[in-house]
């Protein structure tokens, strides 16, 4: 069960789209529609903002959606935010009830 | 609404042992997993296991079997996370969070307990 792969960092200006991408394997992203995203802020415990790939959690902006392509998932954030800079990490359904997370993106706004 | 109350944080020497605890809300804790999250400092997220506190019927990761148990009262709506002799590399943050009804996210995290340690 190896952790899925994330960019370590991406950086965007105000007003611009990011996306940040999450590699697993026909195991895990490949295998289910069950990927979930969390933002963190240092500090903070991480939050829900996408689950099931596409689906958000009441109270989470439109801005931010989701993806998946095969192996990878991708999360969009639309109409770049300074509160959006935070970490982003992605999760994937293993199968027998397991998750595995990736290794954490850290968003700069620029 | 759902809330998990995580123990404070901890400074412990290498050989020691440590129980931290996840208290939850309501009857609701009985009917859902609870997991645990490690966060190493600067890193990112890792799945550690899960327990049903209805039956605690309990799954690890491979990373982690053996190093750690899970355990839960369910009487008091508080699910566990212990270590019978801690290493330096033990130091991290540890969040407990609660599986969704179709259990395949956590939709509800604790604050964390803060692990140290040192010697």
């Amino acid at each position: 069960q190896s952790a899925l792969t994330q960019p370590r960092s991406v950086s965007g200006s105000p007003g611009q789209s990011v996306t940040i991408s999450c590699t697993g394997t026909s195991s895990d992203v490949g295998a289910y529609n069950w990927v979930s995203w969390y933002q963190q802020y240092p500090g903070n415990a991480p939050k829900l903002i996408i689950f099931d790939v596409t689906k958000r959690p009441s109270g989470v902006p439109d801005r931010f959606s989701g993806s998946k392509s095969g192996n990878t998932a991708s999360l969009t954030i639309s109409r770049l935010q300074a509160e959006d800079e935070a970490d982003y990490h992605c999760c994937s359904y293993a199968g027998r009830y397991t998750l595995v997370f990736g290794g954490g993106t850290k968003l700069t706004v620029l | 609404e759902v809330q998990l109350v995580q123990s404070g944080a901890e400074m412990k020497k290498p050989g020691e042992s440590l129980k931290i605890s996840c208290q939850g809300s309501g009857s609701s804790f009985t009917t859902h997993w609870i997991g645990w999250v490690r966060q190493m400092p600067g890193k990112g997220l890792e799945w550690m296991g899960i327990i049903y506190p209805g039956d605690s019927d309990t799954r690890y990761s491979p990373s982690f079997q053996g190093q750690v148990t899970i355990s839960v009262d369910k009487s008091i709506f508080t699910a566990y996370l212990q270590w019978t002799s801690l290493q330096a590399s033990d130091t991290a943050m540890y969040f407990c969070a609660r599986y969704s009804d179709s259990r395949d996210y956590f939709d509800y995290w604790g604050r964390g307990t803060l692990v140290t340690v040192s010697s």
